[in-house]
């Protein structure tokens, strides 16, 4: 079935260090892939998409580009924030049920000052 | 902006007790959704319903019942709570957005049973 595999955490970094979260997801015909973001004491809430290899999906200074060859749905950002910490769930929306996503476990992000 | 609601931010009920969760969206969304969320174990689907009074089990319905008699309302019950039940719960609505189906959260409520 559809999975979704995503580096394991907790990441910690320091402000301005440059972000990489690796994703890699098995699906059968062409997902729409997510990344969701959940700052603390909140529900998820959705920081980007791509619908379609190749499409990049960007928000508020973070990116992720659908590379159908590799599997994979990597979220980017150049210059972390202190306020970007949270903890980012990369995700897929299956062919096969096109309504119910499809998560990964998350990785908890820390930015140091 | 799409507005998910639930009806409680923090509860605590006793062993046995009957629990409503409630949840609102203000999206028109056909499609709504419970999560329960533990550490460890990432976000597991609990039940959804994909138009009013229908249901489909999830990975974990066990010890679950929903109820849907209105598009916007969504609501999660537990028929008996048990201390195994304590978690956050979140509650998701959906609707087609092009070719996507992104999911929009509620803030989420975080029961204990004790």
């Amino acid at each position: 079935g559809d999975s979704v595999t995503q580096m394991e955490g907790p990441v910690t970094l320091s402000e301005e260090a440059f972000l990489t979260i690796n994703c890699t997801y098995t699906a059968t015909g062409y997902p729409s892939l997510f990344w969701y973001v959940q700052y603390p004491g909140e529900g998820l809430q959705l920081l980007l998409k791509a619908t379609k290899a190749d499409d990049k999906g960007s928000n508020k200074g973070f990116e992720a580009t659908y590379r159908k060859e590799t599997t994979s749905f990597h979220l980017e950002k150049g210059s972390v924030q202190v306020s970007d910490s949270a903890v980012y769930f990369c995700a897929l929306s299956g062919y096969s049920s096109a309504s119910k996503i499809i998560f990964g476990s998350g990785t908890r992000l820390s930015i140091r000052p | 902006d799409v507005k998910v609601t639930q009806s409680s931010r923090y509860l605590v009920k006793r062993t046995g007790e009957k629990v409503f969760l409630e949840c609102v969206q203000d999206m028109d969304h056909e499609n709504m959704f419970w999560y329960r969320q533990d550490p460890g174990l990432g976000l597991r689907l609990i039940y959804f319903s994909y138009d009013v009074k229908m249901k489909e089990k999830g990975d974990i319905p066990e010890g679950y019942s929903v109820s849907r008699e209105k598009k916007e309302r969504f609501s999660l019950i537990l028929e008996s709570a048990s201390t195994n039940q304590t978690s956050m719960y979140l509650c998701a609505s959906s609707g087609p957005m092009g070719r996507s189906y992104e999911q929009y959260f509620g803030p989420g409520t975080r029961l204990t049973v004790t």
